[in-house]
């Protein structure tokens, strides 16, 4: 079965701390991904990466970046953490190259709950 | 811009009810269609995945098809069970639209004995 591991369930960080969340997968997966789900937003798209130190923007990129040194390794980080960006991070990852009919199954990690007080 | 709506938003069924879920897409130009399940404060599980090309795929007690000319898919649950309580969610991704998938709003099961 695919893993995608986040390191951390439950995070409380004060404002203007920096936060690194991380997560790794065990699949040999090209590509992986960053939402944040939110109650009446839905998930949505922070940032994705195809390869390695590959990285895309996705819908709502501002105050956050990203870090893909290895294959199996997605990083999210808060350069200063605000308290907007209380919410719950999802980390997913899938094969297979970028909108081709190859394109697999997305799996998703189980979440890190982060709170900035 | 493509948009995913699940109709209805909430349903409460009694124990060994057969349901549908519906997820209905604006653009019919998709290379493949998952549907997920979330359970309360947890990460997301795929539960099918039906690529363009396909009519529907089976997994146990779920069924899921896709009619893309008229932007719809169900998903099948035969014999429901208190353990299928969860919100279930369909994402698609765009031809030509990369990696994004776009989620549609959800529908919060619930399953009563």
């Amino acid at each position: 079965d695919v893993k995608v591991t986040q390191s951390s369930r439950y995070l409380v960080k004060r404002t203007g701390e920096k936060v690194f969340l991380e997560c790794v997968q065990d699949m040999d997966h090209e590509n992986m991904f960053w939402y944040r789900q939110d109650p009446g937003l839905g998930l949505r798209l922070i940032y994705f990466s195809y390869d390695v130190k590959m990285k895309e923007k996705g819908d709502i990129p501002e105050g956050y970046s990203v870090s893909r040194e290895k294959k199996e390794r997605f990083s999210l980080i808060l350069e200063s953490a605000s308290t907007n960006q209380t919410s719950m991070y999802l980390c997913a990852s899938r094969r297979g190259p970028p909108g081709t009919r190859n394109t697999g199954e997305l799996f998703f990690g189980e979440g890190s709950r982060l709170t900035v007080l | 811009k493509q948009e995913v709506t699940q109709i209805p938003a909430a349903l409460s069924v009694p124990e060994g009810e057969n349901l549908v879920l519906n997820c209905s897409f604006t653009d019919s130009a998709i290379y493949n269609l998952q549907w997920f399940r979330q359970d309360p404060g947890k990460g997301l599980t795929s539960l099918l995945l039906i690529q363009s090309s396909q009519r529907e795929q089976t997994s146990g007690r779920l069924n899921a098809s896709l009619d893309k000319s008229s932007g719809r898919s169900t998903l099948y649950i035969a014999a429901s069970q208190p353990g299928d309580s969860a919100t279930y969610l369909c994402a698609v991704i765009l031809t030509g639209g990369g990696n994004k998938l776009t989620f549609g709003t959800g529908t919060q099961l619930k399953v009563e004995l």
